[in-house]
């Protein structure tokens, strides 16, 4: 596709459920993020993937979040037994890999998040 | 912890006036990006700065880079509306490919 594409764009759930959030990177992109926004607050880096690898999980905020990539392409998102302070924008982001000459890096380009509001 | 600190976290300046947001890290930073948010969006690239004390302008945005590559700034000059919207600075820290940290961001108000 042409951009990040996240799915679902809004997600309302019941406290205790648990949800799946989906994010399909841009083609060819190997490297994969996810942020949470929550309402008027900087970007909370949860995880990022280097091809199917996840060399760094400590964002996630607990053991209800996890995270998993196949196929170096489209990654899921899953919060077990939601709660209320979960509610937030999920955003994904892709990127090339990181060239090797000097200190240049790929930049992130964005999905337009998915809304997840936990009632 | 936060590991890159952006000041000031909101802003709020009448078109025509200039307006500047700083970025600051502890730690030496591989290179610096910048994004903007506008309201309901989702952050896009602005820009990256790599090189100590390197400067880049896009229009009336300038980007500078410290000489210790610990800090960083982005000045709009004569803002307009169309600046409204949240800038946020990222850097990685050390040589490979990792986590991305973003400064909190400077959200931008332009009065009419």
């Amino acid at each position: 596709g042409a951009g990040v594409s996240q799915s679902p764009s809004n997600k309302v759930t019941e406290k205790g459920k648990d949800v799946e959030l989906r994010c399909d990177p841009i083609s060819g992109h190997t490297a994969l993020y996810w942020y949470r926004q929550s309402l008027g607050q900087g970007l909370e880096f949860l995880i990022y993937f280097q091809g199917n690898s996840a060399p760094d999980k400590s964002g996630l905020p607990s053991d209800r979040f996890s995270a998993e990539r196949t196929g170096g392409s489209v990654s899921t998102l899953t919060i077990q037994r939601t709660q209320q302070e979960d509610s937030a924008v999920y955003l994904c982001a892709s990127s090339l890999v990181r060239l090797i000459t000097g200190a240049e890096n790929s930049p992130l380009h964005f999905g337009n998040g998915t809304r997840l509001t936990v009632t | 912890g936060q590991q890159v600190m952006q000041i000031p976290q909101y802003q709020h300046v009448q078109e025509g006036e200039d307006f500047t947001t700083y970025c600051n890290s502890s730690t030496t930073l591989s290179n610096i990006q910048w994004y903007k948010q506008r309201p309901g969006g989702h952050p896009v690239f602005l820009i990256q700065l790599v090189k100590s004390g390197e400067v880049k302008k896009q229009k009336r945005l300038t980007f500078q880079f410290g000489e210790a590559k610990k800090n960083s700034s982005l000045h709009i000059t004569a803002t307009q509306t169309t600046d409204v919207g949240t800038y946020f600075c990222a850097g990685y820290k050390g040589s490979t490919l990792g986590r991305l940290y973003f400064g909190r961001g400077t959200q931008l108000t332009v009065w009419p």
